[in-house]
């Protein structure tokens, strides 16, 4: 099976423009997972996606939010970037079993506010 | 919410001696408890897992131990090797909250031969 998947790879944006990122997860995996990574913060959750659902949400504000398509392929909008938003962002799937709920995540989308 | 707690935030040791990286969790209700290490430049991948029903796991020179009471668990690395250089993360997760992870801020660790 192809693994999970992400596009762009890289982005440059400047302050106050919005960005879309996009997560194709492994075939037959339902949820969807995103998170931001930065350096000495490790991942930090944002939000996750199961059949087209926000199911979870992490402690971002209103800026980032989420959507996931019936083909289980899940996007990311940031609006009116900020410096801070800077950070590699990474989705991850899951098959989501009783019994087995690894994460598999994608390369993640390197993000560059200037 | 959960908080995972990491430490160390980084770990030298030398080829062919263990390393331990410690970490707790806030939850009582967190049940599962993946490490990941992510290589320079990769993406994180799954190297062991525990869930709340077990007290240890082993996989060949990877283990990890639970101890519920104290909310907290740890990842033990024997004899290694410079491909053990990586960043480890540990997380909690709740079983009602599948896809939600809380992560850990990660060790590097640095072997040298």
């Amino acid at each position: 099976k192809a693994g999970v998947t992400q596009t762009p790879r890289y982005l440059i944006k400047t302050r106050g423009q919005q960005v879309t990122l996009s997560c194709s997860p492994i075939s037959g995996h339902r949820s969807v997972s995103w998170y931001q990574q930065t350096p000495g913060q490790g991942l930090q959750f944002l939000f996750e996606y199961f059949s087209e659902t926000q199911r979870n949400k992490g402690n971002f504000p209103g800026r980032f939010s989420g959507r996931q398509f019936s083909n289980s392929r899940s996007e990311m909008n940031v609006s009116t970037l900020e410096l801070g938003d800077s950070a590699l962002y990474l989705c991850a799937s899951s098959l989501e079993t009783s019994d087995y709920n690894e994460q598999f995540f994608g390369p993640g989308t390197r993000l560059t506010v200037l | 919410g959960e908080n995972v707690e990491q430490h160390p935030s980084t770990l030298s040791v030398q080829e062919g001696d263990s390393a331990v990286i410690k970490c707790t969790y806030s939850d009582s209700a967190s049940n599962y408890f993946p490490w990941y290490k992510q290589e320079l430049g990769k993406r994180p991948q799954l190297i062991i897992d525990i869930r709340s029903n077990v007290g240890e796991k082993k996989d060949q020179r990877i283990a990890v131990t639970l101890n519920k009471t104290a909310k907290h668990f740890s990842l033990h690395i024997t004899e290694t090797q410079p491909e053990d250089s990586a960043v480890y993360f540990c997380a909690a997760s709740q079983t009602d909250s599948w896809g939600k992870f809380q992560f850990g801020a990660g060790t590097q660790v640095v072997v040298t031969p």
